[in-house]
């Protein structure tokens, strides 16, 4: 089955300092991948979608300059918290989607997580 | 814009007993709807998913159906364990974006 990894599962960091997290389709190529960020109790929320080679697409609300979102492979999406503070410590999620023909393109592979903790 | 509600937030059975979860969207244009399940700290498995001109899906003792019209779904899983201890989220496609439900907390107490 199509396996989506990321990196770190677990980050604690300073206030003020950037944060990358990397997101890994092991063993497919993902034209499309998904970031999301999720807050204690509450429900999955879509920050953004990125197609490689190509600029990400911000959902209404999400800071593109503080969320950097590289795309730069078929294979590694990653996502840069820049600056980061407090507020924004959560639950990080990335999915992949394969390309149409090798399974349903209606199918996201999600990640593993990534638990952000800012001091 | 798509809302997605579940009912009820958390849930408690003994074990053995079936479960009845329900979902809800505002918008009935949907692509497809999915049922995904999150362990405490960890990443989404996906369960089931039916498209929309489905009614419903099955896989083991997990049964999902779709009245896409009335905006509603609802998972039933049969005979619980206490493996089954887990949050279950859904979610629904349209616009190729994926909008979810905040989840319903499901503990089968042994």
């Amino acid at each position: 089955g199509a396996v989506v990894s990321q990196h770190p599962s677990r980050v604690i960091c300073k206030s003020g300092t950037s944060v990358k997290i990397e997101c890994r389709s092991l063993d497919f190529q993902a034209t499309t991948m998904f970031w999301y960020r999720q807050f204690p109790k509450q429900s999955l929320m879509l920050m953004a979608t990125s197609n490689e080679g190509s600029k990400a697409t911000y959902e209404q609300g999400v800071e593109k300059d503080k969320f950097l979102i590289n795309h730069a492979s078929l294979t590694l999406s990653t996502l840069t918290v820049t600056s980061a503070h407090p507020e924004d410590s959560s639950f990080y999620i990335c999915s992949a989607s394969p390309p149409s023909g090798l399974t349903s393109t209606d199918t996201q592979y999600f990640g593993p997580g990534t638990r952000l903790t800012v001091l | 814009k798509q809302e997605v509600t579940q009912i009820p937030a958390a849930l408690s059975v003994p074990e053995g007993e079936n479960l009845v979860l329900n979902c809800s969207f505002t918008d009935s244009a949907i692509y497809n709807l999915q049922w995904f399940r999150q362990d405490p700290g960890k990443g989404l498995t996906s369960l089931l998913l039916i498209q929309s001109s489905q009614r419903e899906q099955t896989s083991g003792r997990l049964n999902a159906s779709l009245d896409k019209s009335s905006g509603r779904s609802t998972l039933y899983i049969a005979a619980s364990q206490p493996g089954d201890s887990a949050t279950y989220l859904c979610a629904v496609l349209a616009d190729y974006k994926l909008s979810f439900g905040a989840g319903t907390t499901v503990t089968v107490r042994a």
